[in-house]
């Protein structure tokens, strides 16, 4: 397909397990960003990519939360041993690069934590 | 610090013309100002990206004031199907950092 593709689409855990989310870019887009939304609430930054460098991880809420990319391709966001407030969404979007381009965000991964 | 403030909500009617705000006092020169749209169970959709003074496209106007510490998403003539959360947009490019509005969550009414 031509658009960021995010799995799984749904997720249900349990607290003290580790989680791995996943995103596929659109096709060429350099950029790549993480967000997370709980429940009726806005969009919180999490951490870009500009190709595989993340030059800003100051949004991940914790050390329990890491992501990584490989190359201009997938990437993955971790969070290992979860908790409950960790239940949201979390929506990965992609760009051209970093520089004012257009974000085409995916349709997210829906994460309970029991 | 950059912050950037958009109301809780608005309500309107079809065919109506809205007016959302956003306040983004710390701007800097290179930063631009972008506005997303967002259905339930979806993610948030581009509608309008600007720099300064007004841009148009074929669904919204966005105005920007001569010191771009605020902006303006104009949707005319609203229907139902607008109703919907609008979230505004900064991408502080000189920190590397981008920041989104809490959002605002917009009604239309019949």
């Amino acid at each position: 397909g031509a658009g960021v593709s995010q799995s799984p689409s749904n997720k249900v855990t349990e607290k003290g397990k580790d989680v791995e989310l996943r995103c596929d870019p659109i096709s060429g887009h350099t950029a790549l960003y993480w967000y997370r939304q709980r429940l009726g609430q806005g969009l919180e930054f999490l951490i870009y990519f500009q190709g595989n460098s993340a030059p800003d991880k100051s949004g991940l809420p914790s050390d329990r939360f890491s992501a990584e990319r490989t190359g201009e391709s997938v990437s993955t966001l971790t969070i290992q041993r979860t908790q409950q407030e960790d239940s949201a969404v979390y929506l990965c979007a992609s760009s051209l690069d970093f520089r004012q381009e257009t974000q085409y965000f995916g349709p997210g991964t829906r994460l309970l934590v029991l | 610090l950059a912050k950037t403030t958009q109301p809780i909500s608005m309500d309107s009617y079809e065919g109506q013309e809205v007016n959302i705000t956003c306040s983004h006092n710390n701007i800097a020169t290179n930063d631009y100002i972008t506005w997303y749209q967002q259905f339930p169970s979806q993610g948030p959709r581009f509608i309008i990206q600007g720099y300064k003074t007004k841009v148009t496209n074929e669904v919204a106007s966005l105005f920007i004031p001569a010191d771009r510490k605020s902006s303006t998403l104009s949707l005319p003539r609203v229907s139902l199907s607008d109703t919907a959360v609008y979230y505004c947009l900064v991408h502080y490019s000189s920190a590397s950092k981008i920041i989104f509005g809490s959002g605002t969550r917009l009604s239309i009414r019949p």
